[in-house]
């Protein structure tokens, strides 16, 4: 089955700066890799995603990269804001399934 | 409405107990999904149901039993739990095959079980 890792566990940046946070799959048939952010005591929230046909996607300040390749996509947030600060999650999924598997996550905590 | 509701938001249930969870969903997805997600982890996929029958049974105890009686409502049954299921428990739904469509998640039950 997929198996999803998620690096780096907890991320601190500065008011301003950007964050990236990186994930590598292993299912070649994975296809569909979405982005969740996660606030203390909410439910997880789609925030981008990216489909295998595609290498870039951007949506204002966060965008995704994927490299099927090397099977490791990455978001980037640009211009961090203190309400940034959650958990994020990636997750893959193949074609022909229902089964998410998600990445254990990244504590973003951006300083004001 | 572009929501998934559960109800209750909290429970609390001894190991003896018998209790459901409900979820519901407006939107005419033909599939849905239960997660179990512990502290500081992941959500972890239990059951999904597509066009309502079950597709995926992630080799849950049989002290969860799904049932979904229609396409708009989702619900868990839980029977003799053990403390270590103690957990926050989403429902998800999407418009169809998850490799397709973004999965809404529902707020959660958070069940503590003493």
């Amino acid at each position: 089955g997929e198996n999803v890792e998620q690096h780096p566990s907890t991320l601190s940046v500065q008011e301003g700066d950007s964050a990236v946070i990186k994930c590598t799959y292993s299912d070649s048939a994975s296809n569909y890799f979405p982005w969740y952010k996660q606030e203390l005591g909410k439910r997880p929230q789609l925030i981008i995603d990216i489909r295998s046909n595609v290498g870039e996607k951007k949506d204002q300040r966060i965008a995704v990269t994927l490299n099927k390749t090397a099977k490791h996509f990455s978001l980037h947030i640009t211009e961090t804001q203190p309400e940034d600060s959650a958990v994020y999650f990636c997750a893959a999924i193949a074609y022909n399934n229902n089964d998410m598997r998600f990445g254990a996550g990244t504590r973003l905590t951006v300083k004001p | 409405d572009t929501e998934v509701t559960q109800t209750p938001k909290h429970l609390v249930m001894g190991m003896t107990n018998k209790k459901s969870l409900k979820c519901e969903q407006h939107m005419g997805h033909r599939a849905m999904y239960w997660y179990k997600q512990k502290a500081k982890k992941p959500p972890e996929l239990m059951f999904v149901y597509s066009y309502e029958k079950l597709s995926i049974n992630e080799s849950v105890p049989s002290r969860f039993s799904p049932e979904c009686p229609n396409s708009s409502l989702l619900n868990l049954h839980l029977h003799a739990l053990q403390p270590e299921d103690s957990a926050l428990y989403l429902c998800a739904s999407s418009p169809g095959l998850a490799a397709s469509y973004e999965q809404y998640f529902g707020p959660g039950t958070r069940l503590t079980v003493t």
